[in-house]
């Protein structure tokens, strides 16, 4: 069965404290991994597409990065305005939904403190 | 500016009504989705349409429809016969051929 899994389902930092967030993913024939921020009340952001191990994205404190079984997250001397619930999501594997369709973690829910 | 619109934000209804959800987008996307989203259970599918005219269940489409006459639009109707519709509801699209999906603001609707 297709599952995706985000941990831990909450962390808690101190401003500027690095860490990592994990997606870990059973699916056959990856078709890409998606990362989202969803802030309290609203819809999720797309932040970075991964379509291959070993590809990463960058974007300001934020750095995806792919294996073939997970995907981490890794924030950089974060600040107050990082928390939010950070989603990760694939499409259904080869012989499982139909096209178009994603596969969503239940999220890992960051707090960054000052 | 393009993007995908939800109204209304927050919505409120007696229980035994039904309630229509609009969700619009102007990103000329082929295919719109509808989510459920509680507390702890993650984003559930409801309904999802890849092509105008033509919609297919989810995981958990019971008490719920839509319609797909627009290729901007696709409203989600809560029926009466949805036994627990108090959630976060949430429109997403995306365009042929790419698996991302762009999502709106969301409309919470609470049935007392």
């Amino acid at each position: 069965e297709d599952q995706v899994t985000q941990s831990p389902e909450a962390l808690r930092l101190q401003e500027g404290e690095s860490s990592s967030l994990n997606c870990s993913y059973t699916v056959s024939g990856l078709r890409g991994l998606f990362w989202y921020r969803q802030d309290p009340g609203k819809g999720p952001e797309f932040l970075f597409t991964l379509y291959s191990a070993g590809e990463e994205k960058e974007k300001e404190r934020l750095k995806a990065t792919l294996t073939k079984k997970e995907s981490f997250l890794h924030i950089t001397a974060p600040k107050p305005e990082d928390s939010a619930t950070y989603l990760c999501a694939v499409p259904p594997g080869n012989y499982g939904g139909s096209q178009g369709n994603l596969i969503f973690g239940k999220g890992t829910k960051l707090s960054v403190k000052p | 500016d393009g993007g995908i619109t939800q109204s209304p934000k927050y919505l409120f209804r007696k229980e035994g009504q039904n309630v229509t959800l609009s969700c619009e987008q102007n990103l000329n996307h082929d295919a719109m989705y509808w989510y459920r989203q509680d507390p702890g259970q993650g984003l559930r599918l409801i309904y999802y349409s890849q092509i105008v005219n033509d919609f297919q269940k989810g995981d958990i489409a019971e008490g719920y429809s839509v319609s797909r006459e627009k290729k901007e639009s696709f409203p989600l109707t809560v029926t009466s016969a949805q036994k627990n519709p108090t959630a976060f509801y949430l429109c997403a699209s995306s365009g042929a051929g790419h698996y991302e999906q762009y999502f709106g603001p969301g409309t919470r609707l609470t049935v007392t």
